[in-house]
């Protein structure tokens, strides 16, 4: 079935550092790819939807400028967290659309990220 | 606004107790309803969907129904396995696999044996 990777499964940095994380998409074309974020006991909360080729659009409250997200080709979106805050900390969650190898709409989750600020 | 609200775990029970996980949603039109796994370090995974009032979505022994008058789609499972441990999530998403989804806060789920 389809499968979507994430890089880094987890991550320390120091304050004020920037962390990128990769979401690809092994054996589909994601036409959008979704990013989560999800803290501790808590739902996962939609922060930007990103199409191939096209800006992000980011949810209500989330800083664009601090969560940088590039979708530059079919099977790879990046996620940049600039200047890492420890309120930063939290698991990250992406997710592909698409078509996969039937033909047929999929929608995958990757593992998720979890980061850790210092 | 768009929201889902489930049953707050963590749930423990026995190998081969019943379970229900309660969820509620509150949304505009008709969304489709999904109960996706997570299990220990791996991805969320979908277990089941309902795309209508009434459907009723099942897979691995799991079933849920679509309930729009109570606006309710509650996971069951007659007899739980070990290997069902896992967090559950019940979401909704409107119109295609494109839309957004909306995920209430998960659910803990630990069976003993």
């Amino acid at each position: 079935g389809a499968v979507v990777s994430q890089h880094p499964s987890w991550v320390i940095c120091k304050s004020g550092t920037s962390v990128k994380i990769e979401c690809r998409s092994l054996d589909f074309q994601a036409t959008t790819m979704f990013w989560y974020r999800q803290f501790p006991k808590q739902s996962l909360m939609l922060m930007a939807t990103s199409n191939e080729g096209s800006k992000a659009t980011y949810e209500q409250g989330v800083e664009k400028d601090k969560f940088l997200i590039n979708h530059a080709s079919l099977t790879l979106s990046t996620l940049t967290v600039t200047s890492a805050h420890p309120e930063d900390s939290s698991f990250y969650i992406c997710s592909a659309t698409g078509q996969g190898l039937s033909g047929a709409n999929v929608l995958t989750f990757g593992a998720g990220s979890r980061l850790t600020v210092l | 606004g768009n929201s889902v609200t489930q049953m707050e775990g963590p749930v423990t029970l026995s190998e081969e107790a019943f379970l229900t996980i309660n969820c509620t949603y509150t949304a505009t039109g008709y969304p489709s309803l999904f109960w996706y796994v997570q299990y220990p370090g791996e991805g969320l995974q979908l277990l089941l969907k309902a795309t209508k009032a009434d459907d009723k979505g099942s897979n691995k022994g799991f079933e849920a129904t679509y309930r729009k008058e109570t606006t309710s789609f509650h996971l069951e499972k007659g007899s739980v396995q070990v290997s069902d441990s896992a967090v559950y999530f019940c979401a909704h998403r409107r119109y295609s696999s494109a839309s957004k989804i909306i995920f209430g806060s998960g659910t803990r789920l630990s069976i003993r044996p």
